[in-house]
Order: C-alpha cells, then structure tokens, then sequence
C-alpha cells in the first residue's frame, strides 16, 4: 500500500458526460500528479499540482482539468468525454517539488460508453 | 527534449534464471533514473533510482540496476528471476538539473516462467 488513495476505483459513464476523479496524497507529499495509461498510449503525464499551484502540464486536454486543495487533496474533472477517454488514471505524489521518486495509488478505471 | 525508450515489449525467461529489461534514455543534461513495477490491477511500484555515484543501483526485492553513461542506459537487473516478478516493468528519466517531467518508457512484460 503506497498511501496514495484515489476513488472511485471504476467509473462508467456515457459520452459527452462529465466526472471528477479524487486523489489524496501520501501524508506529508506536497507534490500531486495525474497519469493517463491506455493501451495505445502507455503511460502519458498529465499535470502537476504542488502545494496547491500548478507545477507542470503534459499532455492534457482542454476537455480535462485539476486542481489541489488546501488540504493537498486533488481531483481531476473531464468532461465532454469520449469514447478515447478510457483508460486508467493514476494518481502520483512526492515530497517536494521536483519530482524524486513517486508513489502511485490505485488508480481509476473509466469506461465511456 | 527527454525520453526513454523500453527496446523490448516483453521479456520471458525461466524461474531461477538471471534476468535483464533493457532501458535507454535521452536528457540534454546528467539523468534521474528510476524503476517502476506494475501488477495487474495495481499501481505503479517505486523499485530503485540512479542519482549520481556508484553505476550500480540495489532496489527491493533483489532488483538492481547498472547506470552506463556512454551507453545511456539503465538496465534493470536480477540473479535469479521469481515467478512472483512477472509484471509490467517502467523505466523513466527526468534532467537533474531544474524542473522537469518525469518521462515513462512504454514499459516492458517480464514473464517468468515455471
């Protein structure tokens, strides 16, 4: 068990609809990421929140966005979603700024239908 | 720009045997290292990193990882493989110096088998 905690576990959802995905970091772990894993594309960084800022953007769509509380909790919203939006999203969270080693949590699985 | 790239999408080799996943990378600057294991249905694992120092990283569960500079590599690395480590293996490189994104290889499927 990494710390990281992410729900819900699966998600399933029509296209064009919208959903909030919740990470809670490791305690004490500033530092949040979200990854995208898909079969096509492998595992694709999304953004970085660091003690409630945007640290640094990957490849994220418009249709997606993130923010992180004062608590460090995060969520990522996606809407309009398409049937390209399922995979697996992962959470991530390190200690400081720069990214050491990460921890992982589960992750959530979306199915758009 | 970084990357990394994972040559082999999947790697098979027989309980007892050694075993290697090949990792090679590219940064303008000197490399952070890392690998990550994933089983199904889990998230990724923190295995081991390459900072600076010794070339030869040890990492959990017997794992270990040889940093060739002249190569740019970071071959992961165990004497005697496990059933219990067939997984997903991720390699992933980010510059050491300023801020950058950690980049995942597309990983590669060790299978040992029985």
């Amino acid at each position: 068990d990494s710390g990281v905690t992410q729900t819900p576990k699966h998600l399933i959802t029509a296209t064009g609809q919208r959903v909030t995905l919740r990470c809670s970091p490791r305690s004490g772990d500033l530092s949040v990421y979200w990854y995208q894993q898909s079969l096509d594309q492998g595992l694709q960084f999304l953004i970085q929140y660091y003690n409630g800022e945007e640290r640094a953007k990957g490849n994220i769509l418009e249709r997606f966005s993130a923010q992180q509380f004062p608590d460090l909790h995060s969520e990522l919203n996606l809407s309009s979603l398409e049937l390209g939006d399922s995979a697996l999203y992962f959470c991530a969270s390190s200690v400081g700024e720069r990214s050491y080693e990460q921890y992982f949590g589960p992750g959530t699985r979306l199915t758009v239908t | 720009a970084q990357s990394v790239a994972q040559p082999e999408d999947q790697v098979n080799v027989a309980e007892g045997n050694p075993l290697t996943v090949k990792c090679t990378y590219s940064v303008s600057g000197n490399p952070y290292l890392f690998w990550y294991v994933q089983y199904p249905n889990r998230g990724l694992q923190f295995l081991l990193k390459y900072i600076t120092g010794d070339n030869l990283v040890k990492g959990s569960y017997g794992f270990e990882a040889e940093f060739n500079k002249s190569q740019t590599s970071f071959h992961l690395k165990k004497p005697s493989a496990l059933v219990s480590d067939s997984a997903l293996y991720f390699c992933a490189v980010r510059e050491l110096r300023g801020y950058q994104k950690v980049t995942f290889g597309t990983g590669t499927k060790l299978q040992v088998i029985p």
